[in-house]
């Protein structure tokens, strides 16, 4: 299977800084790849998909980038309703996993 | 606006079988843009697929827990189903039904708000 490895796990930052999660699969997967957020209590949210393009609806200081195996979230300025989990998928074949979450909090 | 609601007992014993339905309102489930997945979230922890299937009946399951599950549709009442057999406490989680779209759109785009399923005797 196709590992997903997201790092950090958890961070700390200021309102208004900007954020970066990474997630590193095992293998190769082109750009079927997806970044979701989770907030305390409720339900994941698609944020991008196809690795760089953003979900309707989403705040456009999420951005996501990479390929192949490297992936990238970045949250241009951080605030204070952006506090949650942060979990990537693959999706290119089965099984899809999920990466392990990185938890952001405000500092 | 397509909904999802998940539907089934919250407490199962030991060893029986999980049985869960996801109703899909304000679209079709038969659309030929979509698959419809299950996912698992244990408490605390992370999101595991389960599995996804297409309104015409193919599925497609995480190989880890292909012997116990079991995925079925019903188009005519526009509803999903997730069976899975012998569970143990391990299988305690919050699980949740999604639709999930085709090739590169294939992120699961609309989730329903989950039901939590807690094995024990």
């Amino acid at each position: 299977d196709i590992q997903m490895t997201q790092s950090p796990s958890s961070l700390s930052a200021s309102v208004g800084d900007r954020v970066t999660i990474t997630c590193r699969a095992s293998q190769g997967i082109a750009n079927f790849f997806a970044w979701y957020q989770q907030k305390p209590g409720k339900v994941p949210k698609l944020l991008i998909y196809a690795a760089s393009t953003l979900q309707s609806g989403v705040p456009s200081r999420f951005s996501g980038s990479g390929s192949g195996t490297d992936f990238t979230l970045t949250i241009s300025s951080l605030q204070p309703e952006d506090v949650a989990t942060y979990y990537c998928q693959r999706y290119n074949s089965a099984p899809q996993t999920f990466g392990q979450g990185t938890k952001v909090e405000i500092k | 606006q397509l909904q999802l609601q998940e539907s089934g007992p919250g407490l199962v014993k030991p060893s029986e079988t999980l049985s869960l339905t996801c109703t899909v309102s304000g679209g079709s489930i038969s659309s030929s843009s979509y698959w419809w997945g299950w996912i698992r979230q244990p408490p605390g922890k992370g999101l595991e697929c389960i599995g996804t299937i297409y309104y015409s009946g193919s599925t497609d399951y995480n190989p880890s827990l292909k012997s116990r599950v079991t995925m079925s549709v019903d188009t005519s009442k526009n509803q999903f189903s997730l069976n899975l057999s012998s569970v143990t406490a391990a299988d305690t989680a919050l699980y949740y039904c999604a639709r999930q779209g085709l090739g590169i759109r294939a992120a699961f785009d609309i989730w329903g708000q989950g039901t939590m399923v807690t094995v024990s005797s």
